[in-house]
């Protein structure tokens, strides 16, 4: 089962604007991480953040992390049509000792040129 | 570096029959994971492998099993394949190793699409 939610499920935006996408877990976690997967090719990583960070910056994109609320949003600034894409949140379990990745459903991002 | 390769990238199978799929991690990786992608189910985890040795197992039947060389290759297998099966396969690499601070960052195959008829 999937360790948490994302939201939303599709977002439809214009070139230039700015996407925030929201995910939440259920348990303690030690990372959050986000991929991006362009129409059913491989996970490319974006961005860590450890649980005892708050906020990560990448370029255009903006992570934070609430871990009293087991929440993280991914903010993407600017967008560009290359943008368009799945995004995923992923969770590593506090106490897994190995690279187990629990991922949310996605959130499906279509940046309109 | 070359990236985490997958073949075959496209596989169709019939009811019943077992399949095998083979994982090239990036060079000095030694943890190789496995995902399973379904539009119902999304991505789920199979198992991971580090040094040869099953370190994480995900919630699937025996059917699944996989393996892991000594050059960090590895290779998943199913058994009696059902419909049910057919999804995109990934696999992912990571440096490995005694593990400070949790997961580091995986790199992702390009995957293995099956279809099981």
């Amino acid at each position: 089962s999937q360790q948490g939610e994302e939201d939303p499920q599709a977002l439809s935006i214009q070139e230039g604007e700015n996407a925030t996408m929201n995910c939440s877990y259920k348990t303690s976690i030690n990372n959050l991480q986000w991929y991006r997967q362009n129409s059913g090719r491989g996970l490319v990583h974006l961005i860590l953040i450890r649980s005892n960070e708050r906020e990560k910056h990448s370029g255009r994109l903006r992570v934070t992390l609430d871990t009293s609320k087991k929440s993280s949003s991914l903010l993407i600034t600017a967008s560009r049509a290359a943008d368009t894409a799945s995004y995923f949140c992923a969770t590593v379990y506090l106490n897994n000792a190995g690279n187990m990745l629990t991922f949310g459903g996605g959130t499906r991002l279509m940046v309109k040129p | 570096k070359a990236g985490v390769t997958q073949t075959p990238r496209y596989l169709i199978k019939t009811r019943g029959q077992q399949v095998t799929l083979s994982c090239s991690p990036i060079s000095g990786h030694r943890s190789v994971s496995w995902y399973q992608q379904t539009p119902g189910q999304g991505l789920q985890f199979l198992f991971e492998y580090f040094s040869e040795t099953q370190r994480n197992k995900g919630n699937f039947p025996g059917r699944f099993s996989g393996r892991q060389f000594s050059n960090s290759r590895s290779e998943m297998n199913v058994s009696t394949l059902e419909l049910g099966d057919s999804a995109l396969y990934l696999c992912a690499s990571s440096p490995g190793g005694r593990i400070l601070a949790g997961a580091n960052e995986q790199f992702f195959g390009p995957g293995t699409r099956l279809t099981v008829l």
